[in-house]
């Protein structure tokens, strides 16, 4: 399968605790994006790269949160001190530096 | 900010009948995309549309893309169980992130 895949697919974690997510792009995509989805909204767009360059960040990636895509091949995001907040499907997607993105099937977190 | 509003949010229709999405900007986007999203996974693209004015067709699925590029519909046609799921748009800005819709859930019942 050459298509994004994200690890872990889902994640239960305690209050306070450190979580890390990583996601695999479609070989040679040079750009790549998070997203976090809570339930029954759409996708809000977090952080992207263009090859290892973290390019823009949103507002809603706080300082608890960290992105890196340290060979401009696979991506992670770190949350640190997760917060019952944080709970959504963490979603990333690749780009071939054109319109289309190519999504993953998410990481669900669950923040108890 | 940016924001794209779609209606309804939710559509539940039989099989065999004709549904219509609206997705509408608050500003100019340089162009529209629309996704269809599953439970457990990730939105898959349909199409992409960019200029103001313009229909594509893909199958029984028709968009289009308002004249001033801020309001985009997506009309299926004898709609089918396999249709069931969220439909979302979402515009294109700098460095191509994706502002996405809230999104329109449709169940198809047979």
């Amino acid at each position: 399968d050459t298509g994004v895949s994200q690890n872990p697919r889902h994640k239960i974690t305690k209050r306070g605790q450190n979580v890390t997510f990583r996601c695999d792009p479609i070989s040679e995509h040079n750009r790549l994006y998070w997203y976090r989805q809570t339930l029954g909204q759409g996708p809000e767009f977090l952080t992207y790269f263009q090859n290892e360059a973290q390019l823009e960040k949103s507002r809603l990636l706080s300082d608890r949160f960290s992105a890196e895509r340290p060979k401009g091949s696979f991506s992670t995001l770190e949350i640190q001190r997760t917060e019952q907040g944080d709970s959504a499907m963490y979603l990333c997607a690749s780009s071939p530096n054109r319109y289309e993105q190519y999504f993953g099937p998410g990481t669900r977190l669950t923040v108890t | 900010t940016q924001l794209l509003e779609q209606s309804p949010q939710f559509l539940s229709i039989q099989e065999g009948e004709n549904l219509t999405v609206y997705c509408n900007s608050s500003s100019v986007f340089s162009s529209l995309q629309w996704y269809r999203q599953e439970p457990g996974e990730g939105p898959v693209l349909l199409v992409t549309v960019v200029t103001g004015g313009e229909v594509k067709k893909l199958k029984r699925l028709t968009f289009q893309f308002g004249d001033a590029r801020k309001d985009s519909s997506l009309h299926i046609t004898a709609a089918q169980p396999g249709d069931t799921g969220l439909y979302l748009c979402a515009g294109v800005g700098a460095g191509n992130k994706l502002t996405f819709g809230g999104g329109t859930r449709v169940l198809v019942k047979p």
